[in-house]
């Protein structure tokens, strides 16, 4: 099956800086990359995808790269504010409706006013 | 969370007991899934459906069952509640066409002394 890593576990960025959060994925069959955003006593929320056709898009101050030859992608929050206080989740999965996504572990970040 | 409603919101039970989380929706959508939450696990599916009595399971399935009798209601048991089932519960649905995006419910704490 399909497994899915992700890094950093936590990060720490100051007001205005950019935070880069990075995940490895395994199942080459995977062309479905969605990233949540998961505040404090919420569940998670979608706030950016990404398939295997695109090798990146940006929403506002969020963008996501793709990478399928290395079979890794990442998401970037510039300019981050304390409002993107958090924790994100990456998954992995088959575009198809029902198919199970594959979650990696998960990074809090924290921004420093 | 709107359109998903988890209940209980948390639950205190002692170990042996049965306990039965329910996730209702009010989106009419096909699929719906159950997750738990643990530091540094992110997100594992235990069971989903994708239609009224249509279930299987998921990556950590043992130890639970579930129940769809009808398309607005998933419900979870824990037949024999251990201390390792103490978790974070999430439902999730998505529609029955397009791509797998998920929308979650508000999470169901259960601790299992």
């Amino acid at each position: 099956g399909e497994n899915v890593e992700q890094h950093p576990s936590t990060l720490s960025v100051q007001e205005g800086d950019s935070a880069v959060i990075k995940c490895t994925y395994s199942d080459s069959a995977s062309n479905y990359f969605p990233w949540y955003k998961q505040e404090l006593g919420k569940g998670p929320q979608l706030i950016i995808d990404i398939r295997s056709n695109v090798g990146e898009k940006k929403d506002q101050r969020i963008a996501v790269t793709l990478n399928k030859t290395a079979k890794h992608f990442s998401l970037h929050i510039t300019e981050t504010q304390p409002e993107d206080s958090a924790v994100y989740f990456c998954a992995a999965g088959v575009d198809n409706a029902g198919n199970m996504l594959t979650f990696g572990g998960g990074t809090r970040l924290m921004v420093k006013p | 969370d709107a359109g998903i409603t988890q209940s209980p919101r948390h639950k205190v039970t002692e170990t042996g007991t049965p306990v039965t989380l329910r996730c209702h929706q009010t989106e009419n959508h096909r699929y719906m899934y159950w997750y738990r939450q643990d530091p540094g696990h992110g997100l594992r599916l235990i069971h989903y459906s994708y239609g009224v009595k249509d279930t299987d399971k998921g990556e950590v399935s043992d130890g639970y069952s579930v129940s769809r009798s009808k398309t607005e209601d998933f419900l979870l048991t824990l037949e024999s509640a251990t201390s390792s089932q103490t978790s974070v519960y999430f439902c999730a649905i998505s529609e029955s066409s397009g791509a797998n995006v998920l929308t979650f419910g508000a999470g169901s704490r259960l601790t299992v002394l």
